[in-house]
């Protein structure tokens, strides 16, 4: 079944590591994007890409970097992780255009 | 930059009543308006979307409306149900760019 997967769903690391988040979509989508979000509350953009080798920052610097190397898969890498940092990250995907965003279960980070 | 603006933050109905959720945004090249719904501990999912060429749609008990000219956009929900309570995001796209969500409003439908 086409989807959009987020691994891992929960993580809890110290400050000043690195970590990444993996997303991978299944629908054969081109666009995707990173989301910020606090349980309920504004949806920050971090990252998005129209395709593959396109990156593009958000409205939210946060110390991250993305890559899109492969149409499905579209990992997040946070190079030194601070308590700010302590959110859920929303992972989404699109066809090309104005079109209906599929979002995935997301990560919840803690950062001690 | 665009934005949109998304009012009230935060709704409260008693069972039955119909709930509105209006959004305003600059840009006239605006020409598609989504609406998302995030239940508690869920991920967003699109309810009810329109393009720029409609002023109305419909999907059972909810609605989206459309002025153009006054560049404002809204959600309708009737006969509210406690099912409805969530927190109710609407965006808008402008030619296949980034996607501009609003901060949400937090629907509470009370039975």
């Amino acid at each position: 079944e086409a989807d959009i997967y987020q691994t891992p769903r929960y993580l809890v690391i110290g400050t000043g590591k690195k970590i990444t988040l993996e997303c991978s979509q299944t629908m054969g989508h081109d666009k995707m994007y990173w989301y910020q979000q606090d349980p309920g509350m504004e949806l920050h953009l971090i990252h998005y890409s129209y395709g593959v080798n396109s990156t593009e920052k958000g409205d939210l610097s946060s110390e991250s970097t993305v890559s899109r190397i492969r149409t499905e898969h579209f990992p997040l890498t946070l190079e030194s992780a601070r308590p700010s940092h302590t959110s859920q990250y929303l992972c989404a995907s699109s066809e090309s255009g104005d079109n209906e965003q599929f979002f995935g279960p997301g990560t919840r980070l803690t950062v001690l | 930059g665009e934005n949109v603006e998304q009012h009230p933050s935060t709704l409260s109905v008693q069972e039955g009543d119909s709930a509105v959720i209006k959004c305003t945004y600059s840009d006239s090249a605006s020409n598609y308006f989504p609406w998302y719904k995030q239940e508690l501990g869920k991920r967003p999912q699109l309810i009810i979307d329109i393009r720029s060429n409609v002023g109305e749609k419909k999907d059972q008990r909810i609605a989206v409306t459309l002025n153009k000219t006054a560049k404002h956009f809204s959600l309708h929900i009737t006969e509210t149900q406690p099912e409805d309570s969530a927190v109710y995001f609407c965006a808008l796209g402008a030619g296949g760019f980034k996607t501009i969500f609003g901060a949400g409003t937090r629907l509470f439908v009370k039975a």
